[in-house]
Formats: C-alpha cells, structure tokens, sequence
C-alpha cells in the first residue's frame, strides 16, 4: 500500500502557482520523498526528489515540514501542459525498499 | 535524463494468443527492470523486479506463468503475455534503473497499450 495521502483533485489557473500536498506521517528517516507526474495515456516522468531539505530543480520546488511528516510540490507558473496526474511517493533505498509504489495521486487540472 | 523505449506502443491481439513486449534503456545499463500494469482511471501496479541475469520477482498475485519476464541483457527485458484474454487488456509500463550507482533513478518507458479480442 501507498505510504501517502493525496487530494484526489485540484484546479489551478494558468500562469499561477500550484501548490500540491502530501501526508506521509509514517515515514521513517531512511526514506526519501518522490514526486512523478503522468500526463494522459504516457509513463511517469520523474519531477523531484528529497530527503529533508527542501529542493528545486527546473521543474519544481518541494518543501518538506521539519517533522517530515508532509510535504508541499509547488509548480511556480503552471501551464496548460501540466495538466496531469501528480504522484507522491515514499521511497526507501535498497532492495524492494526501493520500489515504487504508486497511490492514486492527485490529478491537476491547470485552466486557462 | 536517461532514454528508455518500449516496443510496440501499441498492440491488439486475439483471445489465447501470446504478446511480447520489449523495454530497453537507450543510453544506460539498467541492472534492474520494472514492470507495471495500469487499468483504466487507475494507478500503476507493480507487477514484478527483473534483475539482469537473474530470474524475476514476482508481486503478490502476479502469475509468472502466465507473464514471462526475461532480462537477458543490460539494455532489454522482455514481458511477454502468455495466452492472453480480455482481462489482460491494460497499459504495460516498464521502468530501468541502475543500482550500481549511489544514485538509482528509476526511468520511466512511454508505455505499450495492449488490447485483447
């Protein structure tokens, strides 16, 4: 079973910030926090990663509470072309800890 | 980011026929292949592990007989759908990584669309 809780949907206006929560209160220190996103009828493109800092990269930023407990992928200026389904995902390292496991993840709806 | 492929994107096939689809990492060597299966307006399910050279892990309730997996190489693995039925029809994704490294990025193949007659 997925180790995190998502919002089922969301909507955002094109050109504004998405912000895209995630509760993964049962983490343990070993485990990373993963963002990937398929848009329709595609494989899963990877997004971000982190472990307790908060990261960005070109796609994305994710804030990640102090407690680790939840975490925040923000989308700086979305656009039509991030209309997708957004996964959080806990991951561990090594072995089956590794795997993916994939929950429903939220499906973003970016409007013009 | 790393390439990988899948072949054929698509396929449609009879009732008790068997499909083979390839996954390949183009422009690394994936010691470790994912193979997922997604239904319609659902997540992906992890379907099995397969380790270059080695047999594959099979989820819980995954028949491995029924999906073969090979692995023969560091840039390919096979899933091949043995006497497939309706209920097979779904949207095969693979995914390749290499655990060689500190770092073990999955990466994620487009997909194969099999429908089943």
């Amino acid at each position: 079973d997925a180790k995190t809780t998502q919002p089922t949907s969301m909507d955002c206006a094109e050109g504004r910030a998405a912000n895209l929560p995630c509760n993964h209160s049962t983490i343990s220190g070993n485990e990373y926090v993963y963002w990937y996103r398929q848009i329709h009828s595609q494989g899963p493109q990877y997004i971000i990663h982190g472990l307790k800092n908060n990261e960005t990269n070109e796609m994305a930023s994710l804030i990640i509470t102090e407690d680790r407990k939840s975490s925040t992928l923000i989308l700086p200026h979305a656009t039509l072309r991030d209309t997708a389904v957004y996964y959080c995902i806990v991951r561990g390292r090594g072995g089956s800890q590794g795997n993916l496991i994939f929950g429903k993840g939220t499906k973003l709806s970016v409007k013009p | 980011g790393a390439v990988v492929s899948q072949h054929p994107s698509w396929v449609i096939c009879k009732s008790g026929t068997s499909v083979k689809i390839e996954c390949r990492s183009l422009d690394f060597q994936a010691t470790t292949m994912f193979w997922y299966r997604q239904f319609p307006k659902q997540s992906l399910m992890l379907m099995a592990t397969s380790n270059e050279g080695s047999k594959a892990t099979y989820e819980q309730g995954v028949e491995k007989d029924k999906f073969l997996i090979n692995h023969a190489s560091l840039t390919l693995s096979t899933l091949t759908v043995t006497s497939a039925h309706p209920e097979d029809s779904s949207f095969y994704i693979c995914s390749a990584t290499d655990l060689r490294g500190n770092y073990n990025e999955q990466f994620f193949g487009p997909g194969t669309r099999l429908t089943v007659l």
